[in-house]
């Protein structure tokens, strides 16, 4: 198994530009999530789903929207990128929203300038 | 919302000493877990605690729920450099959007040879 997968590792945008973060997961788990770190702030959730076609918001979703049309795939859309979205984004998966083992992706390092 | 406080937020030791930092928070947990992230990688679980007052050993590591489940606890024994990277405490409570896990802001780990 490959876990949880992102793409790209790396993303340079201007402000005002839109661009989609890939998550895949072969794990077969029913929840996945998106997290951003920023320095001192820790791991803060944006968006989370508990099943195909099933998506919500965490503690920090504008200006990011999802979709989660297979079980597999979980990505992040940046309609109009702004500075304040810089940051390193993690995808998580765990198969269930009450399970507790959450595995994440290698990150995405986005700058937005 | 729920936040954790952790503490330590940084570390600066020597190869061979010690280490302990915890969390804390104003709600009760169900599950607490403890993630390390290398650099330039995403968190990695290490350990997980689901009693109030359990105490689990992962190799060098050990962690504890605390008795009012409102706090953990992580030691590190003789540490060495391959220890450095940040440490996340997470809690999860139980039911609906509680499944999230909450995540702690975050210990940052140097080991000097």
């Amino acid at each position: 198994n490959a876990g949880v997968t992102q793409t790209p590792k790396f993303q340079v945008l201007k402000t005002g530009q839109s661009m989609t973060l890939q998550c895949a997961q072969d794990m077969n788990h029913e929840y996945m999530s998106w997290y951003r770190q920023d320095p001192g702030m820790g791991l803060r959730l944006i968006h989370y789903s508990v099943g195909a076609g099933i998506t919500d918001q965490g503690e920090v979703p504008n200006g990011y929207n999802v979709s989660r049309s297979t079980t597999e795939d979980f990505p992040l859309r940046l309609l109009s990128a702004a500075p304040s979205q810089t940051s390193v984004y993690f995808c998580a998966s765990k198969p269930g929203l009450s399970t507790d083992t959450q595995y994440f992706g290698p990150g995405t390092r986005l700058t937005v300038l | 919302g729920q936040q954790l406080n952790q503490s330590p937020q940084s570390m600066f030791i020597q190869e061979g000493e010690d280490v302990s930092m915890n969390c804390t928070s104003s709600s009760i947990f169900n599950t607490w877990l403890w993630y390390k992230q290398d650099p330039g990688e995403g968190p990695v679980l290490l350990i997980a605690l689901y009693k109030a007052g359990e105490l689990t050993s992962n190799g060098r590591l050990t962690a504890q729920f605390g008795i009012t489940r409102k706090d953990s606890f992580l030691n590190i024994s003789a540490s060495i450099p391959s220890d450095v990277g940040i440490y996340f405490c997470a809690g999860q409570l139980s039911g609906g959007s509680q499944g999230n896990l909450i995540f702690g802001k975050g210990t940052k780990l140097s080991v000097k040879p």
